[in-house]
Formats: C-alpha cells, sequence, structure tokens
C-alpha cells in the first residue's frame, strides 16, 4: 500500500531559527513529491515539486531535498518567520496523474515570537 | 484569475438534512477531487472526476454523490447529513496536459452537522 509518512507531527520554534520537516514514502512507481503549505483556514498550496533526478531545490526560505534511494525529503526552512506557520503537507504522485496523489497527514509548525 | 471557488465557506445542518457543496474552476482543468480533513488528520479523498460525465470514489466516499455536468463545476451532495461528516471540506483541481499533477485547492468549506 502507498504510504507517506510525515514526522514530526508538530513543532514549536522562536522566530529566526532553522528547522527541517521529514517525508518518508513508499509509493511506487515514483513521479515526483511536493510540498504543500497550507495556513490555518486555507486551502493547501504547493511550495515546491522534486522530480526522480532533483536532489535539492530552493524556494526562498525554504529548501526541499530528495533520496530518491531511501525514500525519503526533507523540508528546511531557514531564518523563519511568524508567517511560517502553518501546516505542511508531503504529497508524494505515482503518475502525473493528480489522482494518483499520495497525502501525509501534515506537520504543523508554529513560530513563535 | 478566480482560480476554484468554493461555496459556502461555512454551513451548520441539523442531522438528516441534506444539501450540496459548490465547486468551480476556472483553468480548465480535466481533474477536480473532493477531500475532507478532519483534526489532526490528512486529506482524505471522497470522490473525484477525470472529465465531464465520469466520476469514481475516492478512500472515503460514503454519505456523498458527485456529478460532473461540466468541466468546470463539481458538486458535492451530502444525502443525509450525520455528525460524523462534520469537517472542512476541501476541492482541488489539476491539469493534465501540465503534467505534473499539481493540486490548485479551494479555501474549504466548514460543515459543522448537529
Amino acid at each position: 500500500k502507498n504510504q507517506v509518512e510525515q514526522s514530526p507531527q508538530s513543532l514549536i520554534i522562536l522566530e529566526g531559527k532553522n528547522c527541517t520537516l521529514q517525508c518518508n514514502y513508499t509509493v511506487s512507481p515514483f513521479s515526483n513529491l511536493r510540498w504543500y503549505k497550507q495556513d490555518t483556514g486555507r486551502g493547501p498550496v504547493s511550495l515546491t515539486i522534486m522530480t526522480f533526478s532533483e536532489n535539492t531545490k530552493s524556494n526562498g526560505r525554504y529548501t526541499a531535498t530528495l533520496d530518491a534511494d531511501t525514500k525519503q525529503s526533507s523540508l528546511h526552512i531557514t531564518a523563519s518567520q511568524l508567517s511560517d506557520s502553518a501546516s505542511y503537507i508531503c504529497v508524494v504522485i505515482a503518475d502525473t496523474n493528480a489522482g494518483k496523489s499520495t497525502f501525509g497527514d501534515g506537520t504543523t509548525l508554529t513560530v513563535k515570537p | 484569475n478566480a482560480g476554484v471557488t468554493q461555496t459556502p465557506k461555512f454551513q451548520v445542518l441539523k442531522t438528516g438534512q441534506s444539501m450540496t457543496l459548490q465547486c468551480a474552476q476556472d483553468m480548465n482543468h480535466e481533474y477536480m477531487s473532493w477531500y475532507r480533513q478532519d483534526p489532526g488528520m490528512g486529506l482524505r479523498l471522497i470522490h473525484y472526476s477525470v472529465g465531464a460525465g465520469i466520476t469514481d470514489q475516492g478512500e472515503v466516499p460514503n454519505g456523498y454523490n458527485v456529478s460532473r455536468s461540466t468541466t468546470e463545476d463539481f458538486p458535492l451532495r451530502l444525502l443525509s447529513a450525520a455528525p460524523s461528516q462534520t469537517s472542512v471540506y476541501f476541492c482541488a483541481s489539476s491539469s493534465y496536459r501540465v503534467g505534473t499533477g499539481e493540486l490548485f485547492f479551494g479555501e474549504g468549506s466548514r460543515l459543522t452537522v448537529l
């Protein structure tokens, strides 16, 4: 069964600090992996996409990594801001068809001043 | 560019009542889907559609109906609401032509069943 596991479930950090969120998956075949950010009371929005051949990709203060051999991805947030407080959802797609998406349960990040 | 629009944003129902959650997208996406999100849990797929006239069940379809008469609209119907259907519902769409599988979500509809 395709599964996506995220850790930690929740995380509290101080503003300005860095943090790393983890995503392990057993989805096969693998097409790509996305990290979504979901602000409280809003719908998820894609932050970054990782394909099989990509190891690292940055989007501002967000850096995603992918190790296709160990089936692990991480999302690193640098110099956190209060606006980074959100839920971060890892989604792995078995095909380019969005209907083949497997969702993680998300990591809830709280950034405190 | 509106993207994916969901209505209503909030709704309170009594047990046994029926209602329809509306979803519309203006991006000409083939794929549309409905998810529910419960506290502490991830998004769970209810129903999805790969084009007008084509729908299929997801992970948690019981108690919900859908139809897709046009590319733009994908309403979700609750036939006889139950307290277990209290949740936040998200509609999403995606393009097969672009081929990356990115899902574009609406802002959600928060449903409470008393």
